[in-house]
């Protein structure tokens, strides 16, 4: 079974400022998929970024990029000029290809703090 | 506008009663997801449902039932034989046949047992 590890339980960044979450993961499969999924006060969660573990090219969208490093099988978040609405639980996800379910395996989630 | 409800936002019950969380959502997916969440863990998956009438158990099943009649709804049954109920339960939906296919939320259910 898949897991997925989120070391720091709470972040804080200053508004304009870059932060970065982290993210491991521990698998046997060569093929996968890895989302991060963020989760504001109302806790409605909203996809932020995907992955596939094929692509060597790191995601981008907008201001939130990856870093994603396989064989260390790592996937950081990097938020970029921050904003007093990025404040949220940060959740990263992993989404085995095994099977046709369209299954996630969450981790803990960081808090991150913006700050004026 | 399309998207995924469920109801009641804040739900309270007695030890020992039964209680259905309702999910509807008018995507057109395939597949649909309960996950429960607890303070300081991640979402864990309940039970799945690829397809109308069948449905797979997740990590953590024990103590809850679902069906999957209406491709648009999958209800959540959180029996008394469910030892820590109360919690916060998200349901999802994506379209499947695809891996990349993106769950999408509904705003979830505060359930509250004492």
């Amino acid at each position: 079974a898949q897991t997925v590890t989120q070391s720091q339980p709470e972040m804080s960044v200053q508004e304009a400022e870059t932060v970065t979450l982290s993210c491991t993961y521990d698998t046997s499969e060569s093929d996968y998929y890895l989302f991060w999924y963020k989760q504001p006060p109302s806790r409605q969660m909203i996809l932020v970024i995907r992955q596939e573990a094929y692509k060597q090219q790191n995601a981008t969208e907008n201001r939130f990029s990856v870093n994603f490093q396989k064989a260390a099988k790592s996937f950081s978040l990097k938020i970029s000029d921050s904003q007093l609405g990025d404040a949220a639980m940060y959740f990263c996800a992993y989404r085995s290809l095994s099977g046709t379910a369209s299954k996630l395996t969450f981790g803990t989630g960081t808090r991150l703090q913006v700050t004026l | 506008d399309g998207g995924i409800t469920q109801s009641p936002k804040y739900l309270f019950r007695k030890e020992g009663q039964n209680v259905t969380l309702s999910c509807e959502q008018n995507l057109n997916h395939d597949a649909m997801y309960w996950y429960r969440q607890d303070p300081g863990q991640g979402l864990r998956l309940i039970y799945y449902s690829q397809i109308v009438n069948d449905f797979q158990k997740g990590d953590i099943a024990e103590g809850y039932s679902v069906s999957r009649e209406k491709k648009e709804s999958f209800p959540l049954t959180v029996t008394s034989a469910q030892k820590n109920p109360t919690a916060f339960y998200l349901c999802a939906s994506s379209l499947s046949g695809g891996h990349l296919y993106e769950q999408y939320f509904g705003p979830g259910t505060r359930l509250t047992v004492t």
